[in-house]
């Protein structure tokens, strides 16, 4: 079946430990997402993606960082830097960027500090 | 800039009442319209859309429809059923390239049998 595929599902950060959270679709999509979700804020945008080694960053991506080698792939690494990392992770991607298509989501990462 | 605003939650209600969620939006251009829906532990699922004024966007007895003068897209259901009870996300996009959905915060709706 075609989809979106995060891992872990949970994962714990201690001080000062850069983790990274898994991101893989097979739905040959161009676009990908990572947002954010802490409760009562609704999604917020870190990084997107629309193409093979190309990235822009979103509206919180100050203590985060991506890699987009695969079409496939677009990892999450949440640095040292980011003070406050406790939060539900969303991956997403569509076919295009731009266009009214519509976002897959994976099932998510909640992440927690130690 | 481009926001979405929902109204507060939680939402509840008994099993067959009628649901009203608000979504109001301010956007540049002509934004596509959205609703999402996010069960317990799981991402965010499609729920309907609307790419126009005047569209109305239907899946599983929910309903929306894009009023451009009000720059709403309410999400209406007749009956609610348990089933139901999740979060609920309006979204927008303004369909330009380098560009990403905007969401609102959420509704939680609880339904009770």
């Amino acid at each position: 079946d075609g989809g979106i595929t995060q891992s872990p599902k949970y994962l714990f950060r201690k001080e000062g430990q850069n983790v990274t959270l898994s991101c893989e679709q097979n739905l040959n999509h161009d676009a990908m997402y990572w947002y954010r979700q802490d409760p009562g804020q609704g999604l917020r945008l870190i990084y997107y993606s629309q193409i093979v080694n190309d990235f822009q960053k979103g509206d919180i991506a100050e203590g985060y960082s991506v890699s987009r080698e695969k079409k496939e792939s677009f990892p999450l690494t949440v640095t040292s830097a980011q003070k406050n990392p406790t939060a539900f992770y969303l991956c997403a991607s569509s076919t295009t960027q731009g266009t009214n298509e519509k976002l897959f989501f994976g099932s998510g990462t909640q992440l927690s500090v130690l | 800039g481009d926001s979405v605003t929902q109204m507060e939650g939680p939402v509840t209600l008994s099993e067959e009442a009628f649901l009203t969620i608000n979504c109001t939006y301010t956007a540049t251009g002509y934004p596509s319209l959205f609703w999402y829906v996010q069960y317990p532990g799981e991402g965010l699922q499609l729920l309907l859309k609307a790419t126009k004024a005047d569209d109305k966007g239907s899946n599983k007895g929910f309903e929306a429809t894009y009023r451009k003068e009000t720059t709403s897209f309410h999400l209406e259901k007749g009956s609610v059923q348990v089933s139901d009870s999740a979060v609920y996300f309006c979204a927008l996009n303004v369909n330009q390239a380098g560009t990403a959905l905007i969401f609102g915060k959420g509704t939680t709706l609880s339904v009770s049998s």
